[in-house]
C-alpha cells in the first residue's frame, strides 16, 4: 500500500496562474481533508470530504475548490493564485468512526 | 464548532527532564484527540489518540496523555526526553457525533538542551 499520496511535492506559480494538488489514497478511506501549513498557525483545514459525492468548507476555504473525484482522489484547486497562498499543503484520509486520520507528504507551494 | 488550544508556543527542557504540553479543547460532548509530531522538513506522525474509555493514553516513542473532562485538557507527557525528541507538536480535535472534521492546535515547538 502506498497510503496517501500527493503530487506535486514542489510547485513555483507566478500570482493569478491556476494549478490543481493531487491527492490519492489506496486504504478504501471515507473521509479525505486538504490541511494548509503555516509557521506558527498550525495546520488549518481548507476543505474536507466525509464521503464520496461530498464536500465541506474547513476554516480557511476562501481561494480554493476541490473535488472529491471518486473513492480515492481529492483534488485542491487554485483558480488564481495570490502570494497569501505560498504553504505547505497536506493531504489527509481517514476510514470510518474511531480510525486514525494518515497523512500524505506535503506539497510545497510558492507563489511569486 | 470544536476548537483546540495550545497556550505555550515554544517550550525548553533539559534533555532528561520531564515534559509536559499543554492541550486544551472546547467541544460540548467528547471529542476525539489527537497528539502528533512534526520533525523539521518531515510530516505527521501519530503519538497516540484518545476516543473514550481509560483517560490515560499511552503512545510511541514512550509518550502519554490525560484526557481530563473537568478541565476540557489532553496534555502530552514524558517522563524523560531525549535530544531526538526535538520537534513541533500538535494537538488536535474531532467531533465524533457531528461530522468528520478535526481540527488541530497552532503547534508547540519544543527545544532539547544538552
Amino acid at each position: 500500500n502506498a497510503g496517501v499520496t500527493q503530487t506535486p511535492k514542489f510547485q513555483v506559480l507566478k500570482t493569478g496562474q491556476s494549478m490543481t494538488l493531487q491527492c490519492a489514497q489506496d486504504m478504501n478511506h471515507n473521509s479525505m481533508y486538504w490541511y494548509r501549513q503555516d509557521p506558527g498557525m498550525g495546520l488549518r483545514l481548507i476543505y474536507y470530504s466525509a464521503s464520496e459525492g461530498t464536500t465541506d468548507k474547513g476554516e480557511v476555504p476562501n481561494g480554493y475548490n476541490v473535488s472529491r473525484l471518486n473513492k480515492r482522489e481529492f483534488s485542491l484547486r487554485l483558480e488564481s493564485a495570490a502570494p497569501s497562498q505560498t504553504s505547505v499543503y497536506f493531504c489527509a484520509s481517514k476510514g470510518q468512526g474511531t480510525d486514525t486520520q494518515y497523512f500524505g507528504p506535503g506539497t510545497r507551494l510558492t507563489v511569486l | 464548532a470544536q476548537s483546540v488550544t495550545q497556550p505555550d508556543i515554544h517550550i525548553t527542557v533539559s534533555e532528561g527532564a520531564s515534559l509536559e504540553l499543554r492541550c486544551n479543547y472546547s467541544y460540548g460532548a467528547t471529542p476525539y484527540l489527537f497528539w502528533y509530531v512534526q520533525s523539521p522538513g518531515q510530516g505527521l506522525q501519530l503519538l497516540l489518540k484518545y476516543f473514550s474509555g481509560d483517560t490515560l493514553v499511552q503512545g510511541i516513542k514512550g509518550f502519554e496523555a490525560e484526557f481530563k473532562r473537568s478541565q476540557s485538557s489532553f496534555n502530552l507527557r514524558k517522563p524523560s526526553v531525549h535530544w531526538s525528541d526535538a520537534a513541533e507538536y500538535f494537538c488536535a480535535v474531532g467531533a465524533p457525533d457531528r461530522d468528520d472534521k478535526i481540527i488541530f492546535g497552532k503547534g508547540t515547538r519544543l527545544h532539547i538542551l544538552p
